[in-house]
Formats: structure tokens, C-alpha cells, sequence
């Protein structure tokens, strides 16, 4: 079975500047998360989907960041414009649904904002 | 927001039983304890999860105190590949929002 797949999985980019990162979750997982993990620091969740719905978007900085999943599989999120402090590892993560035990993430994408 | 209280570090000589405490003394009744690891350059992987009775399966052990405030993970023989920050998390079953803290880093010496 595949796993969540993640593109790309490094970018460096100057601040003020926009990206983008992209997830694939396993196939036939309603549930799609987003979380950033900041060096030295556990997963924090930034959103979290329900098919094509958003469940929760409590810890997403709405003013820069943006996130869709329009068909209800893939999912991209968006930085703009890009601070110094969004330098993390963005970790997508899916699950069967929104009770189930076991969430699976992806292996991430380092963003370096210089 | 996490409510849970784990060691910074941990050694463990491989081929021993690494035990990793978990202190979660404001765990409410239907709050389940939840364990994931994080090897290197990965994302997190799921081990375990238990609510008050002691559960095992074929990575670890999950040992809950009778009055749930804390609890300990057991890998029985612990590998180099074991080598992680392992994370302590409590989460109510219907609700799906984990909250990571910091996590143990279990460092597993030849």
C-alpha cells in the first residue's frame, strides 16, 4: 500500500516570497491533515480536513497561510508571502476517518526561509 | 496545549528494555493515551494507544497506572532502529485533534 506522498520534499526561499506545497494521501482516507513542525519542536496541527471540508483550522496564521483540498484527495498548502519564521518541516498526515485511532504521515517538506 | 509531561532524553543499551514515563495527571475520563515516534527525517508513526487497561502488541508494551496519570512505554528489546523522540499524547476518542509535545528522545547505544 502506498504511503502519503509529499512533494517537493526540500525549498528554500526568500522571504516576502510565495510556496506552495503539495499531499497525496492514501487512497480512500476521508481525513487529510496539515501540521508544521518547528526544529526541536513536536507536530503542531494547522488544518485538518473531512473529505473536501475543513473540520479545523484553529492554529492556521490565516492572514498568510491557505490551504485547499478541492476534490476531496489531494491537498496543497500555500504561504504568502513567506516570513522568516515559517522555516519548518510541514508534515501532511491522513486517516480513514475522523475517529480512527491511527493517523499516517508523510515524510515531509523542509521549507528554509532566508 | 499538550497535556502531557515527558523526559527530555533517554539512553537505552540495545538488546534492554527501554521504558519511556509518561506524566498525563489532568487526564480526564474519556481520554485515551496515544504513543507515536518520529525516527529521523520521517514523519511520525503510530506504536500504540490504551484508556485504563495495559495493552501490547508487536512493537510495545503500554503500561497505565490504576489511576491513569500516568503511564509507561516498554519496547522489550530495544535496536539501534529504535533510535527516535517518542511522543506521549492523550486525546479524546471522537475528537481527532493531537496535541504534540516535545516528545523523549530515546537514544539506543550499541
Amino acid at each position: 500500500e502506498a504511503g502519503v506522498a509529499q512533494s517537493p520534499r526540500y525549498k528554500i526561499i526568500e522571504k516576502r516570497q510565495s510556496v506552495a506545497f503539495w499531499c497525496n494521501p492514501i487512497s480512500g482516507h476521508a481525513t487529510l491533515y496539515w501540521y508544521q513542525q518547528i526544529l526541536g519542536q513536536g507536530p503542531k496541527l494547522l488544518i485538518q480536513f473531512q473529505n473536501n471540508g475543513v473540520v479545523d483550522d484553529s492554529q492556521l496564521p490565516k492572514d498568510r497561510f491557505s490551504a485547499e483540498r478541492l476534490k476531496g484527495v489531494d491537498s496543497t498548502l500555500k504561504i504568502q508571502p513567506a516570513k522568516l519564521e515559517d522555516s519548518a518541516v510541514y508534515l501532511c498526515a491522513s486517516s480513514l476517518g475522523q475517529g480512527v485511532i491511527e493517523q499516517f504521515f508523510g515524510p515531509g517538506t523542509r521549507l528554509t526561509v532566508l | 496545549d499538550a497535556k502531557t509531561t515527558q523526559p527530555t532524553s533517554m539512553d537505552c543499551a540495545e538488546g534492554r528494555a527501554a521504558n519511556l514515563p509518561c506524566n498525563h495527571s489532568t487526564i480526564s475520563g474519556n481520554e485515551y493515551v496515544y504513543w507515536y515516534r518520529q525516527i529521523h527525517s520521517q514523519g511520525p508513526q503510530y506504536i500504540i494507544h490504551g484508556l485504563k487497561n495495559n495493552e501490547t502488541n508487536e512493537m510495545a508494551s503500554l503500561i497505565i497506572t490504576e489511576d491513569r496519570k500516568s503511564s509507561t512505554l516498554i519496547l522489550p528489546h530495544a535496536t539501534l532502529r529504535d533510535t527516535a523522540v517518542y511522543y506521549c499524547i492523550v486525546r479524546v476518542a471522537s475528537f481527532n485533534k493531537f496535541y504534540f509535545g516535545s516528545g523523549t528522545k530515546l537514544n539506543v547505544k550499541p
